[in-house]
């Protein structure tokens, strides 16, 4: 089943206690997403990858980093979390990313619930 | 990525056709209109997407207009499991793998 995995579903922590989300595709698709989601709010980017080894900011990056070693996996990483990070994250993935201008949709993940005391 | 305009809440009757609208005046000739849900706090889910023509599939109808300046999403027999946040954005390859959601709008199907 193609799908898109993300772990743990539910992280509570303190602040400053570096952690890791992980996000893991099945469709090898080249590109790869996160975005939080705040009380009432949309969905805002944070980072994104078009392939292996080529990510690029989003429109909230601060505090977060990224890396994509491999195809499938793309985590996110909180070297320092706050409590602003308190937040729902998301991971996606797409085929291209809608770099060859052709239709691109959008898998997502279930979420994660992330609460920095 | 082009931002787009959506209310943010409608409600419809159960039963009834529910049409969402959205604004997205600044699309670029590459971009696709893509239409998505979020029921309670899961995993948005994609619902259908389209350039110029028209679309239609199990889920869905999508009206574009000819200018493609804005699109309407129909959802020809709304039912109370329909109740979401509908989001509309625009994809493509004048900013490939920018991904701007707005707050989209809040549909509540009503018995």
């Amino acid at each position: 089943e193609a799908q898109v995995t993300q772990n743990p579903r539910y992280l509570i922590t303190v602040t400053g206690k570096k952690l890791t989300v992980t996000c893991s595709q099945n469709m090898n698709h080249e590109y790869m997403s996160w975005y939080r989601q705040d009380p009432g709010l949309g969905l805002r980017q944070i980072y994104y990858s078009m392939n292996v080894e080529v990510t690029d900011k989003g429109d909230v990056p601060e505090g977060y980093k990224v890396s994509r070693k491999e195809k499938r996996n793309f985590p996110l990483i909180l070297e320092s979390p706050s409590p602003n990070q308190t937040s729902l994250y998301f991971c996606a993935s797409s085929l291209f990313g809608g770099r060859v201008g052709d239709e691109d949709i959008q898998y997502f993940g279930a979420g994660t619930r992330l609460s920095v005391l | 990525d082009a931002k787009t305009t959506q209310p943010t809440s409608m409600d419809c009757a159960e039963g009834r056709a529910a049409n969402l609208p959205c604004n997205h005046s600044t699309i670029s000739g590459n971009e696709y209109v893509y239409w998505y849900r979020q029921i309670h706090s899961q995993g948005p889910q994609y619902i259908i997407h389209g350039l110029k023509n028209n679309e239609t599939n199990e889920m869905a109808s999508l009206i574009i207009t000819e200018d493609r300046k804005s699109s309407t999403l129909i959802l020809p027999h709304a039912t109370l499991r329909d109740t979401a946040v509908y989001y509309c954005i625009v994809r493509g390859r004048t900013n490939a793998g920018k991904s701007t959601f707005g707050d989209g709008t809040t549909l509540t199907v009503k018995p």
